[in-house]
């Protein structure tokens, strides 16, 4: 069936360093693959996305790559700073009955930025 | 605009009492999805509506689990003689029809059963 799977699932770094997530997907139909913070006790909000026919995107300190032959994708995160502790999820979309977007969600990865 | 907004935040039950979650999706978007997320995990598909119809159920955990959406606008996920098991985050998302689909999620309810 469907799976993501999403590494390192902790991650601590020191603020101004980097940090990358990788993940990989199993559905070869997978054309979208969003990447979402979530904060405690809050829903995930979505940082940055990227469709099948791009093969990196980037928003400020954020970027996202896929290589859609070896079915991972990336999300990069320069300078880090202390808000950007969070879990990050990534996921991979999969067709659903009406064409909609049924995200399959990886485990999730533990960000941690000191200061 | 205000975002997704789910109600209650915290819901606190015993084992066997029905329980029932509202959502209020983004007012134009024609797409709502369910999701439930355990501790330590990412989001897991529960259904999805577009619009007042009910699109994909196969995954609703089983027949005690049902959701509306009457009027294709708030949508409603009930829980019927609740289990431990059924303890988690219940996240609603919703999204607008087009070829750049994004879900946007609410701040979810925290689904507790003693």
């Amino acid at each position: 069936g469907e799976n993501v799977e999403q590494h390192p699932s902790t991650l601590s770094v020191q603020e101004g360093d980097s940090a990358v997530i990788k993940c990989t997907y199993s559905d070869s139909a997978s054309n979208y693959f969003p990447w979402y913070k979530q904060e405690l006790g809050k829903g995930p909000q979505l940082i940055i996305d990227i469709r099948s026919n791009v093969g990196e995107k980037k928003d400020q300190r954020i970027a996202v790559t896929l290589n859609k032959t070896a079915k991972h994708f990336s999300l990069h995160i320069t300078e880090t700073q202390p808000e950007d502790s969070a879990v990050y999820f990534c996921a991979a979309s999969s067709a659903g009955t009406g064409g909609y977007n049924k995200l399959i969600f990886g485990a999730g990865t533990r960000l941690a930025v000191h200061p | 605009d205000t975002g997704v907004s789910q109600n209650p935040r915290h819901k606190i039950t015993k084992r066997g009492q029905n329980v029932t979650f509202r959502c209020d999706p983004i007012s134009e978007h024609n797409r709502l999805y369910w999701y439930r997320q355990t501790l330590g995990q990412g989001p897991e598909f529960l259904t999805y509506f577009q619009n007042e119809a009910q699109l994909e159920k196969s995954r609703l955990l089983s027949d005690r689990f049902s959701a509306e959406r009457p009027k294709g606008s708030f949508s409603t996920l009930e829980i019927q003689r609740t289990e431990q098991g059924d303890s988690a985050m219940y996240l609603c998302a919703s999204s607008f029809e087009t070829t750049n689909e994004k879900l946007f999620f609410g701040s979810g309810t925290q689904l507790s059963v003693l």
